[in-house]
């Protein structure tokens, strides 16, 4: 099983501030990586598929980059309503793994 | 727009089974794969399975292999999910999502796009 470590677990932020958040898997997945927000009491939503490709709708100032091993989701300029938590997602073996969350808490 | 609709909030006791459902609209449903994801209060998302829709096959997380049986039932576009032999541990939120398998030359890519609202089933005696 391909293991999803996040960094940070927790990130407090001011908004308009740039956060970066990593996933590192255990072993190669290509650009099989995928990012989601997930507000309370809410359902995850995709951001970025495949890494680097914006999903539809999601504003542009939510990007993402890697491959293989080393993954980074990356908000420019953060709005109040980003403050929830954010998980990385792998698919491309089996089973499907999600690394452990980063929430955002917004000052 | 793609929309998954779950059933609502079940209360079972230990050893019990629960059956949740999820119905999907906007797309054509058998073109695209159910996953079921869940995830306990206040910690992060288990992946449980997949089925295709049109073929019925399924693939199950290890950890569940024997309590968990993905069917769906194409004339009304709905995809289930049985969890059986029920312990307080199955106490989560429980989500389903449309699978994308993208193949060419052999190769297969696979993304979860859109979720269900989610299904809180408390096990509890």
């Amino acid at each position: 099983e391909i293991v999803l470590t996040q960094s940070p677990d927790f990130q407090s932020v001011t908004p308009k501030e740039k956060v970066t958040i990593t996933c590192r898997a255990s072993q190669s997945i290509g650009t099989s990586l995928h990012w989601y927000q997930q507000k309370p009491d809410q359902s995850p939503k995709l951001l970025i598929k495949y890494a680097s490709q914006s999903f539809s709708g999601v504003p542009s100032r939510f990007s993402g980059s890697g491959s293989g091993t080393d993954f980074t989701l990356t908000i420019n300029s953060l709005e109040a309503e980003d403050a929830a938590t954010y998980y990385c997602h792998q698919s491309s073996s089996l089973p499907h793994t999600f690394g452990q969350g980063t929430k955002l808490e917004i000052k | 727009q793609v929309q998954l609709v779950q059933s609502g909030a079940e209360v079972k006791k230990p050893g019990a089974s629960v059956k949740v459902s999820c119905k999907a609209s906007g797309y054509t449903f058998t073109s695209y794969d159910i996953n079921w994801v869940r995830q306990a209060t206040g910690q992060g998302l288990e992946w449980m399975g997949w089925m295709n829709p049109n073929s019925g096959n399924t693939g199950y997380a290890q950890k569940f292999q024997g309590r968990v049986t993905m069917t769906r039932n194409t004339s009304i576009t709905t995809a289930y999910m049985e969890l059986s032999s029920l312990r307080s541990e199955d106490t989560a939120v429980y989500y389903c999502a449309r699978g994308v398998r993208t193949c060419s030359g052999g190769n297969c890519l696979y993304l979860s796009d859109y979720w269900g609202q989610g299904t809180l089933v408390t096990v509890s005696s």
